[in-house]
């Protein structure tokens, strides 16, 4: 399968504890995004890499987010001290251009 | 601002057509896409416009008019594996952050 792939697909976690998901995108594709989604409503930008550079961040995100892509290739996204309002599917996607491919997500729930 | 607004629901017949529409601000974007969304799955990308105008991809066409900040979808010949959410999203101006709506479920009836 050379699709998106992400991993853990699902993360059950307390509150106040760290988390961090893992993001393969397709091997040619050099911009990479994370977006977070709930029920009823549509992805929620988070953060753009183009390559290894992260390009773009949402103003939304607070400081206990962060995302990495080192060498341009897969991305790391962590969640410091989780609240529960950080329940979500977290999606990532890649892109040659313009149409983004995403990955299954991984589900976080914190207790 | 970068709202991006699109009906929450609608219902159609196994075989008509369907038009979903958003709307935008168009200080905000520059292009537009749509993405389908089965319950539990991904999004998947339908298509990209960036100029105005219809286009055609098989059973769906996509129309933008920026200066009304106005875009829809059109499903034809509607099969029940239509039943989806469809996501109407923004590429920001100032690079690639996009933006998406909240998306339109869209149930298909026999």
């Amino acid at each position: 399968d050379t699709g998106v792939s992400q991993d853990p697909r699902h993360k059950i976690t307390k509150r106040g504890q760290n988390v961090t998901f893992r993001c393969d995108p397709i091997s040619e594709h050099n911009r990479l995004y994370w977006y977070r989604q709930t029920l009823g409503q549509g992805p929620e930008f988070l953060t753009y890499f183009q390559n290894e550079a992260q390009l773009e961040k949402s103003r939304l995100l607070s400081d206990r987010f962060s995302a990495e892509r080192p060498k341009g290739s897969f991305s790391t996204l962590e969640i410091q001290r989780t609240e529960q309002g950080d329940s979500a599917m977290y999606l990532c996607a890649s892109s040659p251009t313009n149409e983004q491919f995403f990955g299954p997500g991984t589900r976080l729930t914190v207790l | 601002g970068q709202n991006i607004d699109q009906p929450t629901e609608m219902t159609a017949t196994e075989g008509a057509i369907v038009q979903i529409n958003c709307t935008y601000q168009t200080s905000g974007f520059n292009g537009l896409f749509w993405y389908q969304q089965h319950a539990g799955e991904a999004p998947t990308f339908l298509s990209y416009n960036v100029l105005d105008g219809l286009e055609e991809k098989g059973r769906f066409s996509s129309f933008l008019s920026r200066s009304k900040g106005y875009s829809y979808l059109l499903l034809k010949e509607l099969q029940m594996k239509d039943s989806a959410s469809y996501l109407c999203a923004g590429r920001g101006t100032g690079g690639f952050k996009t933006i998406f709506g909240a998306g339109t479920r869209l149930f298909v009836k026999a």
